[in-house]
């Protein structure tokens, strides 16, 4: 069975920093893209971020970009979203998806169940 | 950027009927679309990719159809726990990889 399990959310002031982690297993994680796509609460979906089964290309949202940064580590299956400067419109559950290519513009089949960053003094 | 409309923004049936969800693009995103379910609660579901492709494990009642700009999740015969919100998501611009701002279903 193929989970995701998110951690590193909770409270955290505006202009400050937060590292959120993925934990994969049940699939060759090397083999697909991964993403971080969040939701404030009670509103749609917005695409985070995105990176290749290598690393060797990834994108961000206009929102994000600049400030957030994806990477991942093959060798542990794990993926992770640096966010700094956060700002209080950041405030969102955060999920962690698993891509349905190698390259990460495609589709997204398998969610974590997130979890949820708030940005507030 | 593409930017994806969903409509209605709520659909109240019953069980039984048959619902007809639309997403439409800006511009042509070809049949690079995707359909979605969330539940209360829950984080959302793949359920059709490719406009028209059923993702695995999801019911033969969930159809997908349209190409270009114009797009229809159609549930046949609803059933009590597919009353949800449903997201389209296009891939052939990123980034990003836009999600229209949904449709509930809900029961009536």
């Amino acid at each position: 069975e193929v989970q995701l399990v998110e951690s590193g959310g909770g409270l955290v002031q505006p202009g400050r920093s937060l590292r959120l982690s993925c934990a994969t297993s049940g699939f060759t994680f090397d083999d697909y893209a991964m993403h971080w796509v969040r939701q404030a609460p009670g509103k749609g979906l917005e695409w985070v971020s995105g990176i290749s089964w290598n690393s060797g290309s990834f994108g961000y949202a206009d929102s994000v970009k600049g400030r957030f940064s994806i990477s991942r580590d093959n060798a542990k299956n794990s993926l992770d979203l640096q966010m700094n400067s956060l700002r209080t419109e950041d405030t969102a559950f955060y999920y962690c998806v698993k891509g349905t290519f190698p390259d990460y513009r495609w589709y997204f089949d398998v969610w974590g169940r997130g979890t949820l960053v708030t940005v507030s003094s | 950027e593409i930017v994806l409309t969903q409509s209605p923004a709520t659909l109240s049936l019953s069980p039984g009927e048959s619902a007809t969800l639309s997403c439409r693009a800006s511009q042509s995103v070809k049949d690079y679309l995707a359909w979605y379910q969330q539940k209360p609660g829950q984080p959302p579901r793949l359920l059709i990719y490719d406009a028209s492709k059923r993702a695995t494990g999801i019911p033969a009642r969930f159809s997908g159809g349209g190409s270009g700009t114009d797009f229809t999740l159609t549930i046949s015969s609803l059933e009590p726990e597919d009353f949800a919100v449903y997201f389209c998501q296009q891939r052939t611009s990123w980034p990003p990889g836009t999600f229209g701002q949904g449709t509930k279903l809900e029961i009536k």
